[in-house]
């Protein structure tokens, strides 16, 4: 299974854009790139998919480089409400094997 | 259109015991997901159901074992628990193979003591 790598933490300030950015060098061609984000005692909640190139969605946008090496979550104009685990993790289907890393623990201060 | 569900919110037992969590899935889901997540780590895969059966298996020993239902909702059973056992256990389901989004239950905390 493609390993990911992402920051352990990252800080940012309200009002701010957040890039988070994942590698996956390994990465297989029917490999999907996924992100979901969690709060303390609850499940992870799905933010957004891609392929390649780029999607938007209304919470965040996903940018993928054509090697699909890597991959940047956008969060736009963050807020306290964003301080959560994000975890990137790649998937073939839903019935694929999810391997979920440690995650980036994003920290937004006032 | 209720999310997916879990139960119970919150267990302790005993080292040795039994446990069994009841996960249902997101209505038109039909693939179950089990995930064990201790304390300041990501969630480890267990196994994933669909069409009662077991598809896919992580790297969890014979003590965890699952089911699920006609209805699609499923159990996790847990057998001779250990002290490391304690985590969040999460519930996942997912709309079939064309999709690959995976909704999220609450979560399951068992404490074992």
């Amino acid at each position: 299974l493609a390993k990911t790598t992402q920051p352990i933490s990252m800080d940012s300030y309200e009002g701010q854009e957040v890039n988070i950015t994942c590698s996956h060098n390994n990465i297989a061609t029917n490999d999907y790139i996924t992100w979901y984000q969690q709060f303390p005692s609850q499940g992870p909640r799905f933010i957004i998919q891609g392929y390649k190139t780029k999607v938007t969605n209304e919470v965040a946008s996903l940018f993928i480089p054509a090697d699909r090496k890597s991959s940047t979550l956008s969060l736009p104009r963050v807020s306290l409400s964003d301080t959560a685990v994000y975890y990137c993790l790649l998937s073939k289907t839903s019935y694929d094997k999810v391997i979920f890393g440690p995650g980036t623990s994003l920290s937004v201060i006032p | 259109d209720a999310g997916v569900t879990q139960s119970p919110t919150h267990l302790i037992k005993t080292r040795g015991q039994q446990v069994t969590l009841r996960c249902s899935p997101k209505s038109g889901h039909d693939t179950v997901s089990w995930y064990q997540q201790a304390l300041g780590q990501g969630p480890q895969f267990i196994f994933q159901y669909y069409e009662e059966e077991e598809r896919q298996r992580g790297n969890f020993p014979d003590r965890f074992s699952g089911h699920q239902f006609p209805n699609y909702s499923s159990e996790l059973n847990v057998n001779a628990l250990l002290l490391g056992d304690s985590a969040l256990y999460l519930c996942a389901s997912s709309p079939g193979l064309a999709r690959y989004e995976q909704y999220f239950g609450p979560g399951t905390r068992l404490t074992v003591t």
